[in-house]
């Protein structure tokens, strides 16, 4: 069954600091990918999304990805991060329909 | 352009009672239709999809339904409401698989 994991439920770091959120999907194909963020109280907004080429994926807010085929990985950095960051953060796939992951929390100390 | 309307934005039921939520799409065609719900710390769960009118796959055994009587329109049902149908749902669509999901306002459902 297609199904994708986020290792980290909750994740603090300090402003300015770097961060790396995981993401693995289960399945033999290479879905599509992307990263959504969900600011509290908010919709889902589109961070960046793969589903060919260059495997390493710039995105909005200075986000990036990097899919990893040899890991069914495809997991989201951004090297300083702002304390407007701290939101909920979500991998998902598709391949015939579009499954999320259960989201990493992001907490951001100043 | 493309809007999605999901209404009502908040309910209130009794266990028992029957549901109806719906979901319509404009500016766009033959659009791949989602419903989810939303949990604290457990992401979105699909519960189900439609790539056409009357083309429903369901995603998780429970007590709701869904149909999609136009093309353009995607509704969730209950016949009986259970204390566990409590949630944040969400209406989306998505024109095809490389792009991304538009989503709709969410419905607040309480059971009570």
């Amino acid at each position: 069954a297609q199904s994708v994991t986020q290792p980290d439920i909750h994740i603090t770091v300090s402003e300015g600091a770097s961060l790396e959120l995981r993401c693995n999907y289960s399945y033999g194909a290479t879905p599509y990918l992307f990263w959504y963020v969900q600011s509290p109280g908010q919709g889902l907004q589109l961070l960046l999304k793969y589903f060919s080429g260059d495997t390493l994926v710039q995105g909005i807010k200075g986000f990036e990805a990097e899919f990893k085929r040899s890991q069914s990985s495809f997991n989201l950095r951004k090297p300083s991060v702002h304390w407007s960051d701290a939101a909920e953060y979500f991998c998902a796939v598709t391949y015939d329909k579009v499954i999320f992951g259960p989201g990493t929390s992001l907490s951001v100390i100043p | 352009s493309q809007t999605i309307h999901q209404w009502p934005a908040t309910l209130v039921q009794p266990v028992g009672s029957p549901l109806s939520l719906e979901c319509t799409v404009e500016g766009t065609s033959n659009p791949n239709l989602y419903w989810y719900r939303q949990a604290a710390g457990r992401g979105l769960q699909l519960l189900f999809y439609s790539v056409g009118i009357g083309q429903i796959s369901s995603e998780v055994p429970q007590n709701l339904s869904a149909s999609r009587p136009q093309d353009r329109q995607f509704i969730l049902s209950s016949k009986k409401l259970l204390l566990s149908d409590s949630g944040f749902y969400l209406c989306a669509w998505q024109g095809s698989p490389n792009e991304k999901l538009f989503f709709g306002s969410g419905t607040q459902l309480s059971v009570l």
